[in-house]
């Protein structure tokens, strides 16, 4: 069966840095794209970013260009956002979400990103 | 960006209610979109995809509908499982996807 585990969530200052992984099992990872979706406290859902099956065709919202960066390691399947200049607005779970395509079909448990001094 | 306005943003129903929850896109989305079901505490699921498919192994008292802009999920008779936090989500352009702020579902 599909299997989404994200890992890494925790505690940071603002400034900081975080990088967050997603373990995926139970299907063929290196065939299918992926996405961060992130939930703040009490709020709705927030689609942060993109990466096609091939490491290519990488999106990111207005609000994490040039501070998140997404990536994966097929030979390991896994999924990875490393997330720098973090706000206290990051404060966060973030999940990690397989393409269908197009629509997300799996969804890990999450991972909650706290920025705050 | 194209963005998704849910209604109504909660209500109280009762269970074996029919009920219908509103989705409409800024701009037509030709079809472009799913419905998910969140439990508190839990990860979204997929409901519906391409407006109207139901996604394997959900219950078929859920079904979508809509074209253009505007588009409905639908529960035909409420059970005491569906109460949760409902999400549209459009693909239209994809990947960048976005997500209606979510409709919040209430046993009355």
């Amino acid at each position: 069966q599909v299997q989404l585990v994200e890992s890494g969530g925790g505690v940071v200052q603002p400034g900081g840095s975080l990088k967050v992984s997603c373990k995926a099992s139970g299907f063929i990872f290196s065939n299918y794209g992926m996405h961060w979706v992130r939930q703040a406290p009490g709020r709705g859902l927030e689609w942060v970013t993109f990466i096609r099956f091939d490491g290519g065709n990488i999106q990111y919202t207005d609000s994490v260009k040039g501070r998140f960066t997404i990536s994966r390691d097929n030979s390991k399947n896994t999924l990875y956002l490393q997330m720098k200049s973090l706000r206290p607005e990051d404060t966060a779970v973030y999940y990690c979400a397989k393409d269908s395509p197009q629509a997300m079909d799996y969804w890990g448990q999450g991972t909650l990103v706290t920025v705050s001094s | 960006a194209v963005r998704m306005t849910q209604s109504p943003s909660s209500f109280s129903a009762s269970t074996g209610d029919r009920v219908t929850i509103t989705c409409r896109a800024s701009q037509g989305i030709n079809g472009h979109l799913a419905w998910y079901q969140q439990e508190p505490g839990k990860a979204p699921k997929l409901l519906i995809y391409a407006a109207s498919t139901l996604q394997s192994g959900v219950p078929s008292r859920f079904s979508g509908s809509g074209s253009g802009s505007d588009y409905t999920l639908t529960i035909s008779s409420l059970q005491s499982e569906d109460f949760a936090t409902y999400y549209c989500q459009q693909y239209y352009t994809y990947p960048m996807n976005t997500f209606g702020q979510g409709t919040k579902l209430e046993i009355k």
